[in-house]
């Protein structure tokens, strides 16, 4: 099955800093790549996602880039602020099976005023 | 919409009892997802109900169980309980199997003592 690895573990910033979570799966069939934030007490919300048809894709502050050839994906935070502190989660997941979702073990930014 | 609504919110059981959860979808999405939260597990994906039918099953014991009904509510019960399924439970839904985007409930959180 998938398997999805995720780092930092735990990544603390300056407010205005730039903050990259990187995450690498297993399986060459995942094509839809979304992240997720869940701040303390709740429940994980999607703020990007990114499919195996696009490189690279930018909402606002937030871009996502996939790299299929080394499976691997990213998540840049481009001048954080404090309430981007949150859990960040990448997850991977075959088209034809979207409600199976592999995640990784989560992120947890800091953004220090 | 009313977004994904989960109950109990919060539970409190002992070990050896069994528990039901509920899960009610966004109103049209007919898939329906579990996940498992654990700090030190992340999370775990535990079944997808599509059209009242399991269509994929994570890595749990059977004592892990749920179905799905015709208005595409779910329920998940756990048999048996044992200390390590202290966790916070969350169903996602999506329109349909090849919808990508899921969307939480706020999740129930189980405490097994």
């Amino acid at each position: 099955g998938e398997n999805v690895e995720q780092h930092p573990s735990t990544l603390s910033v300056q407010e205005g800093d730039s903050a990259v979570i990187k995450c690498t799966y297993s399986d060459s069939a995942s094509n839809y790549f979304p992240w997720y934030k869940q701040e303390l007490g709740k429940r994980p919300q999607l703020i990007i996602d990114i499919r195996s048809n696009v490189g690279e894709k930018k909402d606002q502050r937030i871009a996502v880039t996939l790299n299929k050839t080394a499976k691997h994906f990213s998540l840049h935070i481009t001048e954080t602020q404090p309430e981007d502190s949150a859990v960040y989660f990448c997850a991977a997941s075959p088209n034809t099976n979207a409600g199976k979702s592999t995640f990784g073990d989560g992120t947890t930014l800091t953004v220090k005023p | 919409k009313a977004g994904v609504t989960q109950t109990p919110r919060y539970l409190i059981k002992t070990r050896g009892q069994q528990v039901t959860l509920s899960c009610s979808p966004i109103s049209g999405h007919r898939s329906v997802s579990w996940y498992q939260q654990t700090p030190g597990q992340g999370l775990q994906f535990l079944f997808e109900y599509f059209s009242e039918t399991q269509r994929n099953k994570g890595n749990f014991p059977g004592r892990f169980s749920g179905r799905q009904f015709s208005n595409s509510r779910s329920e998940m019960n756990v048999s048996t309980l044992e200390l390590g399924d202290s966790a916070l439970y969350l169903c996602a839904s999506s329109p349909d199997r090849l919808a990508e985007t899921q969307y939480f409930g706020p999740g129930t959180r189980l405490l097994v003592l």
